[in-house]
């Protein structure tokens, strides 16, 4: 079974805090990608890769940077931690680089629940 | 654009059938259904591809008419352990467009 792991289920920061949020994915998926998932709005992307040190905008990369420097590692940071950035944030992997990732399933990690007081 | 789920939320009893759909103001290459257990990760359920080819599910069907950018998810006598958020995600060039959800509540 292809497993997705995140570094912590539950985070708490301070206001301005530089935060390091790990994915780790043991199927050698070309892709991965960083939602933020919200109550009413479903999931949103912030990020996403299709190879390693290779990095695409989604629809909310504003606040947040990424890296991939191991095809089976993706990272998203919070650059400086704001109030607006609490959310459950869920990391996910599938096959396929580029335009055929659409054909193919994505796998989920159990999500991250960061709070930032 | 975000694809439109409709119901919001839906309750049934243990043995009941349930439509949940996805509408896209885009046209659609492909429709994704997931489904979230309250604080578990999405799990795929069934991809709809331009074409009609599926993949996906043994218990749970669903159809995808690309004329009307439309898909449906369709949940047959359903069981307690079908409760949870149902998502859709359209697929256009790199990524899916996620919709925002439809509760399902199963009862006994």
């Amino acid at each position: 079974d292809v497993k997705v792991t995140q570094s912590s289920r539950y985070l708490v920061k301070r206001t301005g805090e530089k935060v390091f949020l790990e994915c780790v994915q043991d199927m050698d998926h070309e892709n991965m990608f960083w939602y933020r998932q919200d109550p009413g709005l479903g999931l949103r992307l912030i990020y996403f890769s299709y190879d390693v040190k290779m990095k695409e905008k989604g629809d909310i990369p504003e606040g947040y940077s990424v890296s991939r420097e191991k095809k089976e590692r993706f990272s998203l940071i919070l650059e400086s931690a704001s109030t607006n950035q609490t959310s459950m944030y869920l990391c996910a992997s599938s096959l396929a680089p580029g335009l055929g990732s659409f054909f193919y399933e994505q796998y989920f990690g159990p999500g991250t629940r960061l709070t930032v007081t | 654009q975000q694809p439109v789920q409709s119901p919001q939320a839906v309750i049934l009893r243990e043995g009941e059938d349930a439509v949940i759909n996805c509408s896209s103001s885009k046209a659609l290459y492909s429709v994704h259904w997931y489904r979230q257990k309250h604080g578990e990760a999405p799990v795929f359920l069934m991809i709809l591809l331009k074409g009609g080819e599926q993949k996906g599910h043994d218990k749970i069907s669903a159809s995808f008419n690309e004329k009307k950018q439309q898909s449906s998810l369709y949940l047959t006598a359903s069981q307690l352990s079908y409760s949870g958020t149902y998502f859709c995600g359209t697929g256009s060039n790199y990524q899916l467009i996620w919709g925002a959800g439809t509760k399902l509540i199963i009862k006994p």
